[in-house]
């Protein structure tokens, strides 16, 4: 079992359209979580961070639930510019190994 | 730019070659990842340094490759004798701390290919 998993999609939406990606991860322990976005294999930028009482930052929402180890993030109001590839990212136990689920891409369409 | 730099951006190699990646941290962090990325896939962790200490190598494979960060100059990630299979794109990270729950600054990658 992977230990960060995530649905690779494609997710092809509309604009103005809400869509939610999901993310599993193994490991109980795991301690930080982050969503990031990769632009075209461009090197991937921060999105935000996932706190356990979840989180918001403008049209994107990040919910984490440890007890049955999921995150999610719902992107409202879809732009053309949120077309991208979104990666799960979890930090392990002691922190340093940051370990990158295999990303869900997204294309928004006019 | 104070952010991560990564050298060469492109690098073509034949099999057999030896690949040198190079990463010069964002100034005054002293803690450096590497992460493969394959076609189509996400990133690998691939080993984790402080100046001049490895500190997990877990993601590395056993032979051929090696990384270190000096005390003074770039971190290096070295491939021996490459084969086809190693090209990929080879993203550096850096964080001033032991990234738990810190923000990775990423460089814009090496694209290795191997003829």
């Amino acid at each position: 079992r992977k230990e960060v998993e995530q649905d690779p999609g494609p997710f092809n939406v509309p604009e103005g359209a809400t869509v939610a990606f999901n993310c599993t991860y193994s490991n109980s322990a795991s301690q930080s979580f982050f969503w990031y976005r990769q632009d075209c294999r461009k090197e991937p930028k921060l999105l935000m961070s996932v706190y356990s009482s979840g989180n918001e930052d403008g049209r994107f929402t990040a919910q984490l639930n440890r007890a049955s180890q999921y995150i999610s993030l719902l992107i409202r109001d879809s732009k053309l510019s949120d077309s991208a590839t979104y990666l799960c990212v979890v930090n392990h136990p002691g922190g340093f190994k940051t370990i990158f689920g295999a990303g869900t891409r997204l294309f928004v369409k006019a | 730019n104070a952010g991560v730099m990564q050298n060469p951006r492109h690098l073509v190699r034949r099999r057999g070659q030896e690949a040198r990646l190079r990463c010069s941290p964002v100034k005054g962090h002293s803690h450096v990842y590497w992460y493969r990325q394959l076609p189509e896939e996400g990133l690998k962790f691939m080993v984790y340094l402080q100046k001049e200490n490895i500190i997990d190598e877990s993601g590395m494979p056993k032979e051929r490759f090696s990384a270190e960060f000096p005390k003074e100059g770039p971190s290096i990630l070295r491939i021996q004798q490459v084969v086809r299979g190693d090209s990929a794109a080879y993203f550096c990270a850096s964080s001033p701390g032991q990234g738990g729950g810190e923000k990775l600054f990423f460089g814009s990658g090496t694209q290795l290919s191997v003829l």
